[in-house]
């Protein structure tokens, strides 16, 4: 598509819930990531996909994050048993591989009541 | 450690007046450097970035920033500010090879006065 997508743009879950936040890159970016947006903070580093397989999850949380993209083009970022530390506003971002810049979408909002 | 500071969490300027969002960043190497601003609900959106050559980088909408290497600086500045450019301003430091994993300042909030 021309841009990241990535839906819901709001979700809101129950404290326990799982969830799952969807990205759509732009066709043809192999680098994929998600950050995470806490209110007041800027964007941080959470997973990073080349192609199919996460080339650096070293700012996933804990294991209850959890993302994949089995075809290379589509992220799903999996939450188990939310808590309400989780509430952020979930940023993925797509590249040509290249490291010329992000193209970022414009978010998910999750909070977690 | 690798981090980057955004000193002033908010400013306000009038409309017409000049503007500079200062940014320091501490990292092994000279990094790539990037600017973003970001909209009340928006995403980020790429303003410029450095990666080598010109210190002097251009960038949309008018704005500019320049690298001084022995200062670790890469601020923003722009001759004439807009009511439009009122939103949040993110600079960003990233490694030249690998993961391409970017380190971002936690923001600068710019007012516009009409």
């Amino acid at each position: 598509g021309a841009g990241v997508s990535q839906t819901p743009s709001n979700k809101v879950t129950e404290k326990g819930k799982y969830v799952e936040l969807r990205c759509d890159p732009i066709s043809g970016h192999t680098a994929l990531y998600w950050y995470r947006q806490s209110l007041g903070q800027g964007p941080e580093f959470l997973i990073y996909f080349q192609g199919t397989g996460a080339a650096d999850d070293s700012g996933l949380p804990n294991d209850r994050f959890f993302a994949v993209r089995p075809e290379g083009s589509v992220s799903t970022l999996k939450i188990q048993r939310t808590e309400r530390g989780d509430s952020a506003v979930y940023l993925c971002a797509s590249s040509p591989g290249t490291g010329d810049g992000y193209t970022f979408g414009s978010g998910t909002r999750l909070t977690v009541v | 450690a690798q981090s980057v500071t955004q000193p002033d969490i908010h400013i306000t300027v009038s409309e017409g007046a000049s503007l500079e969002l200062r940014c320091n960043y501490s990292y092994g190497a000279t990094p790539y450097l990037f600017w973003y601003v970001q909209s009340p609900g928006q995403g980020l959106q790429l303003l410029l970035k450095y990666f080598s050559g010109d210190t002097l980088v251009q960038g949309i909408k008018g704005f500019e920033a320049e690298f001084k290497r022995s200062q670790s600086s890469f601020n923003l500045r722009k001759p004439s500010v807009h009511w439009s450019d009122a939103a949040e301003y993110f600079c960003a430091v990233g490694p030249t090879s690998g993961t391409y994993k970017y380190i971002f300042g936690t923001g600068t909030r710019l007012k516009v006065l009409a």
